[in-house]
């Protein structure tokens, strides 16, 4: 069974703060690594989707970095927003589907 | 962008009634779909994939003949939940792919709270 893990579970932070979260995969057989935003009672919204080595994305003050030799990747959010609530999803591609793992869930506080 | 349409946004039934769930791609055609199931503090974990106009493909340990999966346009995939039972309550979340290519982004709907009693 492969496993995407990510870490922490949970964060909260003050608004103007700025957070990263890991996200874990297996270092073998890479295709491609998702990251989704998933505001509450709303749908996941893509954010990037990764799939070089040494990747490095950024849209407006999110940017993710992508590791595929070691396994993980980082989800930066500079400055944050009390809009930036919510959980955010990785999900690691392999054998034609997605694995997800549980999410980091940020709270930013005004 | 992209949007998927899924419904209902939540639903209550009596046990050993059918439930169906409805995912329509609203403004692209999605080639492939694929059904997610949530348990509360897990993972989104895939149940089925399905393409257009052939038979889903279930994930192992998951009931085929309980979870009908219909997928008979290209905008238009339909969860049927056949005789549910309280352990089938769960939080559904369909997706939709304009390819089926994993290296591009999915378009998700809302999800549907089942609550069966």
């Amino acid at each position: 069974i492969l496993n995407v893990e990510q870490s922490p579970q949970s964060l909260h932070v003050q608004e103007g703060d700025s957070t990263n979260f890991t996200c874990s995969f297996p270092s073998s057989n890479f295709y491609a690594l998702h990251w989704y935003r998933w505001e509450t009672a709303k749908s996941p919204e893509a954010l990037f989707v990764m799939t070089l080595n040494g990747d490095e994305k950024k849209k407006g003050r999110i940017s993710a970095t992508l590791n595929t030799k070691e396994g993980y990747s980082y989800l930066y959010i500079k400055g944050s927003q009390p809009e930036d609530s919510a959980t955010y999803l990785c999900a690691f591609a392999q054998g034609g589907k997605l694995i997800f793992g549980q999410g980091t869930e940020l709270s930013v506080k005004p | 962008g992209a949007v998927v349409s899924q419904h209902p946004s939540w639903v209550i039934c009596k046990s050993g009634t059918s439930v169906k769930i409805e995912c329509r791609s609203l403004d692209f055609q999605a080639t492939t779909m694929f059904w997610y199931r949530q348990f509360p503090k897990q993972s989104l974990m895939l149940m089925a994939t399905s393409n257009e106009g052939s038979k889903a493909t279930y994930e192992q340990g998951v009931e085929k003949d309980k979870f009908l999966i219909n997928h008979a346009s290209l905008t238009l995939s339909t969860l049927t939940v056949t005789s549910a039972h309280p352990e089938d309550s769960s939080f559904y979340i369909c997706s939709a792919s304009t390819s089926g290519d994993t290296n591009e982004k999915l378009f998700f709907g809302s999800g549907t709270q089942l609550s069966v009693l």
